[in-house]
């Protein structure tokens, strides 16, 4: 069964980068029938869809964040990573990253999230 | 894209059934088969209940089930347990590569 865990630094200083790293365990980035998505939650409020990417490369974001947001994958590492730059308290959430069946638009594998604070 | 329409809770005793809606509009929920339910307890990972609109992964009990009607979706709980006391979300595809969410309805188990 395969599992996502994410990581990365849980406070961010408002303008700089945050950026969060999702391991994979139990299946592979490079399996071509499924997308790596990023997903957050800020607190009290929805889900929101960041982005995902494919193991050919292909990525999409969500238009609102497209300008700040790049998403990347290691398939050495089995890792998909992302990056949200110049970041404000309003990106302060609990960031997902999930696993996305490519015949749906549904995610069928999450991590548990990692919360990230933009706070000085 | 605004997001989708929950209600912020709902409640039922064990053994009831209970119904959460999920309202989008023409362009989302009305327009795409591809509606889905999350179930959520604290500090746990989501967990997918439902996708497009009706299907069941493979260990999600057959208590949960899915429907839509026009721009409308809803999640049914039936014979409902204690361990189904969670946060709720719904997502639907929104056209143009983009999905939204709807704002999570708290379910309590009376």
């Amino acid at each position: 069964q395969v599992q996502l865990q994410e990581s990365g630094p849980g406070l961010v200083k408002p303008s700089q980068t945050l950026s969060l790293t999702c391991t994979v365990s139990g299946g592979s980035v490079t399996n071509s029938d499924y997308y790596w998505t990023w997903i957050r939650q800020p607190a009290g409020k929805g889900l929101e869809w960041i982005g995902r990417i494919h193991t050919s490369g292909s990525v999409i974001y969500n238009p609102s964040l497209k300008s700040r947001v790049a998403i990347s994958i290691d398939t050495s590492k089995n890792q998909f990573s992302l990056n949200l730059n110049f970041v404000t308290a309003a990106d302060t959430a609990v960031y997902y990253c999930a696993r996305q069946p490519r015949i749906t638009w549904a995610w069928d594998s999450w991590g548990q999230g990692t919360l990230v604070t933009v706070s000085s | 894209q605004s997001a989708l329409t929950q209600p912020p809770s709902a409640s039922g005793s064990p053994g009831q059934s209970v119904t959460i809606s999920c309202t989008g509009t023409s362009s989302d929920v009305g327009d795409f088969n591809y509606v889905s339910w999350y179930q959520n307890h604290p500090d746990k990972a989501p967990k997918l209940m439902i996708f497009d609109v009706t299907k069941r992964p493979s260990g999600v009990p057959d208590r949960f089930s899915g429907s839509k009607s026009g721009n409308t979706a809803s999640l049914t709980v039936s014979g409902l347990q204690a361990e189904d006391e969670a946060d709720y979300y719904c997502s639907s595809y929104a056209g143009n590569n983009n999905v939204i969410f709807g704002g999570g309805t708290k379910l309590t188990v009376l």
